[in-house]
């Protein structure tokens, strides 16, 4: 099964509005995180939230995690056209394994 | 801050022709791991490695894989014939209170 697909695929926003990412995953969970990565970048950590956890904020972040609907969702608040990126979430597998999703591809226009 | 670091940045190679990826974990981490990104697509899983051991591989890590911790610093992943589809971006991570990623290093199989 595939763990962590988010939606949508690639969102386009004005500078100043709200970015929204979802994530969906299939197994039990301890945390949920998520990623970022810039056009051909590393990986960089955002935010985990874990599974007894409702919601968290990070800065201008705000992650939720729904256990019962085993979704997540990831808030950029008042977008910068810094935050273009990729958007990944990752669920841990047995055995301390980072499975991730597909990722949302976010582009910030000025 | 410490950092997981990843040389080379960019490996170009014919194929058939054996590559060895270097990373340097952080240093008082446990676990380490090798993923990778084929352009435009998801993070895989390949290869978690703990106390100088392969602890679980995924089936795209098949025998033209290796790893290895030769000096208690360095962590290496070799690919003995490279194929066309080995083309990719590879990840290097460690893990102990939280996941970090080298910078990735990016191979071209030509």
């Amino acid at each position: 099964s595939q763990q962590g697909e988010e939606d949508p695929q690639a969102l386009s926003i004005q500078e100043g509005e709200n970015a929204t990412m979802n994530c969906s995953y299939k197994t039990s969970i301890n945390n949920l995180q998520w990623y970022r990565q810039n056009s051909g970048r590393g990986l960089v950590h955002l935010i985990l939230i874990r599974s007894n956890e409702r919601e968290k904020h990070s800065g201008r972040l705000r992650v939720t995690l729904d256990t019962s609907k085993k979704s997540s969702s990831l808030l950029i608040t008042a977008s910068r056209a810094a935050d273009t990126a990729s958007y990944f979430c990752a669920t841990v597998e047995y055995g301390n394994k980072l499975v991730f999703g597909a990722g949302t591809i976010l582009r910030v226009k000025s | 801050e410490p950092e997981v670091t990843q040389t080379p940045s960019h490996q170009v190679t014919q194929m058939g022709q054996e590559v060895i990826l270097r990373c340097v974990p952080i240093s008082n981490h446990l676990y380490f791991y090798w993923y990778r990104q084929i352009l435009g697509q998801k993070v895989e899983f390949l290869v978690s490695f703990y106390n100088n051991e392969i602890s679980e591989k995924s089936e795209i890590f098949d025998d033209q894989f290796s790893v290895e911790r030769p000096d208690g610093s360095n962590f290496t992943l070799k690919i003995r014939s490279t194929k066309l589809e080995d083309s990719a971006m590879y990840f290097c991570a460690s893990l102990y209170r939280g996941w970090f990623f080298g910078p990735g290093t990016r191979l071209l199989v030509l």
